[in-house]
Parts: structure tokens; C-alpha cells; sequence
């Protein structure tokens, strides 16, 4: 079966304590990548893969940090975490990012809802 | 980054009522996809749409790209229960970046 899995589901933490939320994907695909989605702000993505050791930046990357040293997974590292950064966070991947075909698909993880003390 | 509006924010029918959700910004998109998120998991892709004046229907949901590619609504007939959830709209413009509107929610109520 097809699946984007994230670990933790559920997470509460300290404020500085560093923590990684894992993603993983079962279907080769290429792109990767992270969101947090916030009430009244909707997604928002964080940093997003490429390949293999290709990362960049998205929208909101201050205070996380990724990496992608295997195709399959892309875990987003909080090195001091902030209550700013109580979200709901959501991995994604796709084949490919430039959705030119109908049958593009991006596929979600079932989310990490992190709560920042 | 591109924004993208998404209306109405809220809406509220009864069972059997029609509906439609719109997706507009002032950039031009490569393509258009259409998610359906419920409560306590990921979007789930509905629908992408790449070509100018597209429309696509998947069983009672129909959807349609602006002709310039700047907009896309999504409409929906003779809504069900299990239609409620958060409608959001996301677009590329080439880049390798994804920019999602703020989502619809959608509540049908028997």
C-alpha cells in the first residue's frame, strides 16, 4: 500500500528540547517534503527535497532543520524548540513537484501535532 | 510566493444542497490541485487540473481552471454528510514550491 508514515503522531515537549519527527515513504518517490498547518493560516511549507541530499528552503524554515541522506525518508529536526512552534505538522512526497500531468500525485502523512511547553 | 484566495472560509448547507468553493490568485499557475482534508489526517488529493479552461468531474464534484489559469472553482452538487470537510486549493507556478489557500470548511448537515 501506498503510505507517507510520520513519527510521532503526538508529541509534547519542552521549550530547547531538541526533537526529530521522522517521514518516511514507500513509493520512490523524488520529492519530499514538510508543512505546518495553523488555524486561520492554513499550510504552509517549511523546507522541501529534491533528491537525495537536495534541500531548500520553503516558506517558514526558521527553527528547523532537515536532511535527506536516503530517498525514502526526511526527517524534520527541531534543534531548541519554541511554543511558536505548537503546530500541526505534515510530511508529504510526490514523483515529481511540477504537477504537469493530470495524474501528479502528492501524497500526505497522517500528521504530527506537536505542543510546545 | 504566490498567494491564493480561497471563498467562502466557512459554509454551512443542508444535505441535497449544491455548493461552490472558489480558488483565485493574481499569478498565472503551471497547474491546480484540489485536496480534501478531514479531522485529524492529511489532504487527500482530489483532483489536478494543468490545462487553461479544463473542467473535470469526479462523481458529484465538478472542477474547473480558469481559462487565463489565475482561478479554479470547484463545485459540488446535491451535497452529502460525508462531503463535510476542509477544501483547500494549492498551486505551482514552475517552481519546486507548493502554495496552498487557507482552506474551505464544509459542513453538510443532514
Amino acid at each position: 500500500e501506498a503510505q507517507v508514515t510520520q513519527n510521532p503522531r503526538y508529541l509534547i515537549t519542552v521549550t530547547g528540547k531538541k526533537l526529530t519527527v521522522t517521514c518516511s515513504q514507500n513509493m520512490n518517490h523524488e520529492y519530499m517534503s514538510w508543512y505546518r498547518q495553523d488555524p486561520g493560516l492554513g499550510l504552509r511549507q517549511i523546507y522541501y527535497s529534491m533528491n537525495v541530499e537536495v534541500t531548500d528552503k520553503g516558506d517558514v524554515p526558521e527553527g528547523y532543520k532537515v536532511s535527506r541522506k536516503e530517498k525514502r525518508n526526511f526527517p524534520l529536526i527541531l534543534e531548541s524548540p519554541s511554543p511558536n512552534q505548537t503546530s500541526l505538522y505534515f510530511c508529504a512526497s510526490s514523483f515529481r513537484i511540477q504537477f504537469t500531468t493530470s495524474t501528479d500525485t502528492q501524497y500526505f502523512g497522517p500528521g504530527t501535532r506537536l505542543t510546545v511547553l | 510566493t504566490q498567494l491564493l484566495e480561497q471563498s467562502p472560509q466557512f459554509l454551512s448547507i443542508q444535505e441535497g444542497e449544491n455548493l461552490t468553493v472558489y480558488c483565485n490568485s493574481s499569478s498565472v499557475f503551471s497547474s491546480l490541485q484540489w485536496y480534501r482534508q478531514e479531522p485529524g489526517e492529511g489532504p487527500v488529493l482530489l483532483v489536478t487540473v494543468v490545462t487553461g479552461g479544463e473542467v473535470k468531474k469526479l462523481k458529484r464534484l465538478t472542477f474547473q481552471f480558469g481559462d487565463a489559469r489565475k482561478d479554479s472553482s470547484l463545485h459540488i452538487t446535491a451535497a452529502q454528510p460525508g462531503d463535510t470537510g476542509l477544501y483547500l486549493c494549492a498551486a505551482g507556478a514552475g517552481s519546486y514550491q507548493l502554495t496552498f489557500g487557507k482552506g474551505t470548511k464544509l459542513s453538510v448537515i443532514p
